[in-house]
């Protein structure tokens, strides 16, 4: 069965950055672009980006430009997501998504923010 | 103007059908695009429930009732979800997105209340 497995929650600073892993399995890995939402307490879902495994392209919302980096390593089927200068509003739980459609989600990385 | 409007509230009884409406901003043509549904219970991560874009092409996500349905209004630009023989367990947050110029928007969600 496809599963997106997500790495455990994290505690940072301003200023500071965070990188949240997303370990796929049950589908080839590069196969399927990886989606990355985000959900502040009580909010909407955001798109930040998507990450096309087999090559490595990417495409990222405006709003996240030059502070969010999507990467992969295709020999661990295991999808990354790097946002820096993080400030308090980046506090939020951070979710992987399969595909165009987002079938399959992670189960969430909970993000805070405080200093 | 956001690209997708949806109410904030909808309230239905047990056994009765709810209709949840997504309203794309003026200028874009709801016929162009396939609709994206999701249903995010509280504490959970959100759940693919379907894809339309017209009858002929349309997607169902894993294990979702057909209760569940999509259509669209052209007469108001919007895209529909069909929700048949109301349960409790129904009770959720409702998104709708669409992948508009390269990235996919979520409209804000619509919170449903079974009673």
């Amino acid at each position: 069965q496809v599963q997106l497995v997500q790495s455990g929650a994290e505690v940072k600073k301003p200023g500071a950055s965070v990188k949240v892993s997303c370990k796929a399995s049950g589908y080839t890995f590069t196969s399927y672009d990886i989606n990355w939402v985000r959900q502040a307490t009580g909010q909407g879902l955001e798109w930040m980006g998507w990450m096309n495994p087999n090559s490595g392209n990417t495409g990222y919302a405006q709003k996240f430009q030059g502070r969010v980096t999507m990467t992969r390593n295709t020999s661990i089927s295991t999808a990354y997501m790097e946002l820096s200068s993080l400030r308090s509003e980046d506090t939020a739980v951070y979710y992987c998504a399969r595909g165009r459609e987002a079938d399959y989600w992670g189960q969430g990385t909970l993000v805070t923010v405080s200093s | 103007q956001p690209v997708l409007t949806q109410p904030t509230s909808l309230s239905a009884s047990p056994g009765a059908s709810a209709r949840f409406t997504c309203t794309l901003r003026s200028g874009i043509n709801v016929g162009t695009y396939r609709i994206y549904w999701y249903q995010q219970k509280p504490g959970s991560l959100p759940r693919y429930l379907l894809r339309y874009k017209s009858d002929s092409d349309k997607q169902q996500g894993s294990g979702v009732p057909s209760r569940f349905s999509g259509s669209k209004d052209a007469s108001t630009n919007a895209g529909l979800l069909l929700i048949s023989g109301l349960q409790s367990e129904d009770e959720a947050d409702y998104y709708c997105a669409i992948w508009y110029s390269s990235t996919l928007v979520f409209g804000g969600g619509t919170k449903l209340t079974v009673l």
